[in-house]
């Protein structure tokens, strides 16, 4: 079936720093990607919806500037958590459309980011 | 505003008894979809199901089986004889279906499965 590689599936920072997370639609094009963090014993909240060749769209409440995200190809998207805060840390996964399997939506793995 | 309530937290069972997960939904759209997904420790979400707002049918999958009922917003999943390596937190999920398909998707808060030997 279809995989969707998140990766890293850890990351430790210190805070100040800034860390990328790449979200690859490994057997299918996916023009629309989204992102989700998940706190711990928490539901997932979409962050942001990631359109392949356009500019993000974010959900109310999520900084932009915060957390760049690029879909700069139909088998990429990468969020960047920028100038990383513990605040920041959480576990964040990225879901991948695929139109041609009725629009099932593919999860990634999932990357914990644990920021000191 | 879409809304997903799963008000179990925490389910235990015994191995090889029944468990049923609630999942009670509110959308002001005629027309949705409703999702439940599996999240082992591991973290990963596996999908376990998609059901269409128009259908009703309920669908039996293995030892799985899910409970549409539209005219109570309600979709429970009934997983029969469980096993240990059911142990997971489940997710129902609604999201809108706006042209080409559906779009945001709203998640539960999860139910956390807990299955003894």
């Amino acid at each position: 079936g279809a995989v969707v590689s998140q990766h890293p599936s850890r990351v430790i920072c210190k805070s100040g720093t800034s860390v990328k997370i790449e979200c690859r639609s490994l057997d299918f094009q996916a023009t629309t990607m989204f992102w989700y963090r998940q706190f711990p014993k928490k539901s997932l909240m979409l962050m942001a919806t990631s359109n392949e060749g356009s500019k993000a769209t974010y959900e109310q409440g999520v900084e932009k500037d915060k957390f760049l995200i690029n879909h700069a190809s139909l088998t990429l998207s990468t969020l960047t958590v920028t100038s990383a805060h513990p605040e920041d840390s959480s576990f964040y996964i990225c879901s991948a459309r695929w139109v041609a399997t009725n629009e099932k939506l593919f999860f990634g793995s999932g990357t914990q980011l644990s920021v000191l | 505003a879409q809304k997903v309530t799963q008000a179990q937290t925490e389910i235990s069972v015994v191995e090889k008894e029944d468990v049923t997960l609630d999942c009670v939904y509110e959308t002001r759209d005629t027309t949705y979809y409703l999702f439940w997904y599996k999240q082992p420790p591991s973290g990963e979400l596996v999908f376990l199901i998609r059901r269409n707002s128009f259908d009703e049918q309920n669908e039996i999958s293995g030892r799985y089986s899910w409970n549409f009922q539209k005219s109570t917003s309600s979709f429970n999943f009934t997983i029969t004889a469980s096993q240990v390596v059911d142990s997971a937190v489940y997710f129902c999920a609604l999201s809108e279906a706006g042209s080409g398909g559906y779009q945001k998707v709203t998640f539960g808060t999860g139910t956390k499965l807990q299955v003894i030997p």
